[in-house]
């Protein structure tokens, strides 16, 4: 079984600038999620999306961040501007349903400069 | 507001040994509590769960303990290897909250 596909695995940008980071779940699995985990803190929910409708936004700053899930399989996350504590591992992970175990991708390790 | 927390940041344990990792929760309203494990470059993949209907669930050297009136877990890893060395992030589910809220890790070292 595929695992969870996320891409790029690194991206360096300079504040101010745009970055967009593509997820493609496992297949058949309903439930997504984007996590940030800045160095030395657990992963942070930013979104969950139930097939394409979104479940909880509520730790997403909605200001700069924005998240899309088309016909309800990938999914991309987009950061404009970024900000320099923006810098943090994004993890995107799957679940079959809510309240089911979640398998996560390898992440995308952001650097703001 | 940290509702899951673990302590201890890092953990030195002799290969062969019992390794013990705490989790503490503010939280009555979770029922669900999982360990995930992340390697360095990899993204955390799940480990073992407890519902709060119990207070251990064993598989093969991983047992979870779960004490509800302390609002504390533990994972107990016997005998510990050293492919065992990562970072374990503790997480837990809130009754009708479908976002799994993670603690900040241990770093686990197993020293041959």
């Amino acid at each position: 079984e595929a695992g969870v596909a996320q891409s790029p695995r690194y991206k360096i940008i300079e504040k101010r600038q745009s970055v967009a980071f593509w997820c493609n779940p496992i297949s058949g699995h309903a439930t997504l999620y984007w996590y940030q985990q800045i160095l030395g803190q657990g992963p942070k929910l930013l979104i969950q999306f139930q097939n394409n409708g979104v479940v909880d936004d509520s730790q997403l700053p909605k200001d700069r961040f924005s998240a899309e899930r088309l016909k309800g399989v990938d999914s991309t996350l987009k950061i404009q501007p970024a900000k320099l504590e923006d810098s943090a591992v994004y993890l995107c992970a799957s679940s079959l349903a809510p309240h089911e175990k979640l398998f996560f991708g390898s992440g995308t390790q952001l650097s703001v400069l | 507001d940290q509702q899951v927390k673990q302590n201890s940041p890092s953990l030195s344990v002799q290969e062969g040994r019992i390794s013990i990792l705490n989790c503490d929760y503010t939280n009555s309203m979770f029922d669900y509590f999982l360990w995930y494990k992340k390697y360095p470059a990899e993204g955390p993949t799940f480990l073992i769960s407890i519902s709060s209907i119990k207070d251990k669930n064993e598989d093969g050297r991983f047992t979870v303990f779960l004490n509800k009136s302390a609002k504390h877990l533990s994972l107990h890893i016997v005998p510990s290897q050293p492919g065992d060395s990562a970072v374990y992030f503790c997480a837990a589910w809130e009754i009708g909250n479908e976002k799994l809220t993670f603690g900040t890790g241990t770093r686990l070292t197993i020293i041959p």
